[in-house]
């Protein structure tokens, strides 16, 4: 079983919805890290969270440490955000390793 | 705008041919990383850097080898190539605590092995 697991694998929604993308991990990370992949490969860092929330234009990421839970979410979604998002937990034994979940596969239709 | 870059962006190489993917970033950042992706699962660690001189194989078992003589550079490196290690293969660095990272990713390298 991954130490981090995404919620939905795929989502599809209309231009102008309000997204949310969910991750919960196991014990012993301590931190978040969202991620945006394009097709292609390349991969963009979104943020990344130990408490709280942050926000940067139309995403919000926010994280429930008790919980071990934290979402990601996209206001005024636009074809442009059609992409895999990632989450990948910092593991806080040893050398703080990244492990990443599979992924939420979006796509916005106009 | 990523400072962070791979070559080849695309290979397709003959089984056990040795090839080496080339890795540089121009952000003085010591912590690098190679992961390899399969098609719609997760990334997965192979090597990581922590400064010059400093390699230490990932979780994924790999018969791979990596160098780290300067910063700027972390090269990829397969002996001999097979099908298998047919894959994407991403490298990134990062900056910053572990309570305030920052990540950055190369574009990415799609090998192929005939």
């Amino acid at each position: 079983k991954n130490e981090v697991e995404q919620s939905p694998q795929n989502l599809t929604a209309q231009e102008g919805e309000f997204i949310t993308i969910n991750c919960s991990y196991s014990v012993g990370i301590s931190a978040l890290h969202w991620l945006q992949q394009h097709p292609g490969g390349g991969i963009v860092s979104l943020f990344m969270l130990s408490s709280g929330k942050k926000k940067h234009g139309r995403l919000i990421a926010t994280i429930n440490i008790q919980e071990k839970h934290s979402s990601l979410h996209i206001t005024a979604s636009h074809p442009r955000d059609s992409a895999v998002y990632i989450c990948a937990g910092i593991t806080i034994f040893g050398n703080e390793k990244l492990t990443f979940g599979t992924g939420t596969r979006l796509t916005i239709i106009p | 705008e990523a400072d962070i870059y791979q070559t080849p962006r695309y290979l397709v190489i003959g089984t056990g041919k040795k090839i080496t993917l080339e890795c540089s970033q121009t952000m003085g950042h010591d912590k690098m990383y190679w992961y390899q992706q399969d098609p719609g699962m997760e990334l997965h660690l192979i090597h990581y850097s922590y400064g010059v001189n400093s390699t230490e194989k990932g979780d994924l078992s790999s018969e791979s080898t990596v160098s780290r003589i300067r910063t700027e550079h972390f090269p990829l490196t397969l002996e001999s190539a097979r099908p298998s290690h047919t894959s994407q293969y991403l490298c990134a660095s990062s900056v910053g605590s572990a309570t305030n990272e920052k990540l950055f990713f190369g574009s990415g390298t799609q090998l192929s092995v005939l």
